[in-house]
């Protein structure tokens, strides 16, 4: 079946460091990719997506390439802050909408 | 009222009762979604509403009985829960099936 696997949490960064959050995927057929994003005491909420190989999702200074060939999707930001804290979903989306969500990333940003 | 709304935000019942909770999404979508997110588990998809019928049951137990009347509306009934159904239950809808998903902030659950 289909499975979304994320870089397990939590991760702590100080304000203005890089981050990367690992995703990689497996789904028969070419699904769509998202990344959301939680915050306490929220329901999620689309950060980005890619619909196709190569297509390159970006919001908010985030940013996600959607690679066929090594079936992955990591979300990057270059420079963070305190308010990116919060718990990151890498997901993807078949035709039949199965929906498949990875197990989130608890990301906290320190001043 | 904008989005996804549910209610109630927060639901304390006993295994014996009874009760439903309530989407509704004011986005003209045509694919509605349950999801159950717990402390240390993966969000697991429930159900799948697409054009009010159900296109997916995720080996739910029956003791939970979704409802979708329109395309606007989604409920899910509870009755004679077990303590380990305490999570937070999220509604989402769509547009289409691949398309990316709205959430509702959900309805915070506690089964005594």
């Amino acid at each position: 079946g289909d499975s979304v696997t994320q870089m397990e949490g939590p991760v702590t960064l100080s304000e203005e460091a890089f981050l990367t959050i690992n995703c990689t995927y497996t789904a028969t057929g070419y699904p769509s990719l998202f990344w959301y994003v939680q915050y306490p005491g929220e329901g999620l909420q689309l950060l980005l997506k890619a619909t196709k190989a190569d297509d390159k999702g970006s919001n908010k200074g985030f940013e996600a390439t959607y690679r066929k060939e090594t079936t992955s999707f990591h979300l990057e930001k270059g420079s963070v802050q305190v308010s990116d804290s919060a718990v990151y979903f890498c997901a993807l989306n078949t035709n039949a909408g199965k929906s498949t969500f990875g197990d989130g990333t608890t990301l906290t940003v320190k001043p | 009222e904008t989005g996804v709304t549910q209610t109630p935000r927060h639901l304390v019942m006993g295994m014996t009762n009874k009760k439903s909770l309530k989407c509704e999404q004011h986005l003209g979508h045509n694919a509605m979604y349950w999801y159950k997110q717990s402390a240390k588990k993966p969000l697991e998809l429930m159900f799948v509403y697409n054009f009010k019928e159900q296109t997916e049951n995720n080996s739910v137990p029956s003791r939970f009985s979704p409802e979708c009347p329109n395309s606007s509306h989604l409920f899910l009934h509870l009755h004679t829960l077990q303590p380990e159904d305490s999570a937070l239950y999220l509604c989402a809808s769509s547009q289409g099936l691949r398309d990316e998903q709205f959430f509702g902030p959900g309805t915070r659950l506690t089964v005594l």
